[in-house]
């Protein structure tokens, strides 16, 4: 069984070109979950989704950040413009009701 | 206070040795918990929940106190594999979306 699947792997851009990332999440999990990790201040919570809705997206560092789901089995988180400061990796998360959280690989952005 | 705190380490603990550590929450109310491992550019994984009364699953062992608002993590006779960073979490409310995560222990088991 597959598990969360995330791409890029890995994305190097330049300050002020978009970007964007891509998650599939396990196939029957209704809740999807965008983290952001970073050695100063960890893993941090940016907005998720419930049967494609968002929820909370209260950790949205800024409006340049946006994510969408359009359908149970994709979802793209945007930075546009991107900023050094972004650079982090990024973790797509899923699970369904109260069960235990699953993460995909991540992508590791670095933004020059 | 942060609401979860942990020692970033790293602790080096000789193969086979027992090694311990703990985490701070600030959030009272909080209702569950966990340590999560990861692995080197991985991703974090479930490694077990922590029951109020403790629980043990192998060479690990995890403990709660609410009292001082601290869980804990055991891991005797330590293996190279071990080696990680250990990440406290810490619920809030129940579903997912309420998980706080610790900045995570490094954890280096040498030979």
């Amino acid at each position: 069984d597959a598990g969360v699947i995330q791409s890029p792997r890995h994305e190097v851009t330049e300050m002020g070109q978009e970007v964007t990332l891509r998650c599939k999440p396990i196939s029957g999990h209704n809740s999807l979950f965008w983290y952001r990790q970073t050695m100063m201040r960890g893993l941090e919570l940016l907005i998720y989704f419930n049967n494609n809705v968002p929820i909370d997206d209260s950790g949205m560092p800024e409006d340049r950040f946006s994510a969408k789901m359009p359908n149970a089995s994709f979802s793209t988180l945007k930075i546009q413009p991107s900023e050094p400061r972004d650079s982090a990796v990024y973790f797509c998360a899923s699970n369904r009701g109260w069960e235990k959280l699953f993460f995909g690989s991540g992508t590791q952005l670095s933004v020059l | 206070r942060k609401e979860v705190e942990q020692d970033p380490g790293p602790f080096n603990v000789p193969e086979g040795a027992t090694v311990a550590f703990n985490c701070t929450y600030s959030n009272s109310a909080s209702q569950s918990f966990f340590w999560y491992r990861q692995d080197c550019r991985k991703e974090p994984k479930l490694l077990m929940s922590v029951y109020s009364s403790g629980n043990e699953d192998g060479r690990f062992t995890a403990q709660l106190n609410r009292a001082s608002q601290y869980i804990s993590l055991l891991i005797r006779d330590s293996k190279l594999s071990d080696s990680a960073t250990y990440l406290c979490v810490v619920n809030r409310r129940g579903g997912a979306d309420g998980l706080t995560f610790g900045k995570g222990t490094h954890l280096i088991i040498q030979p």
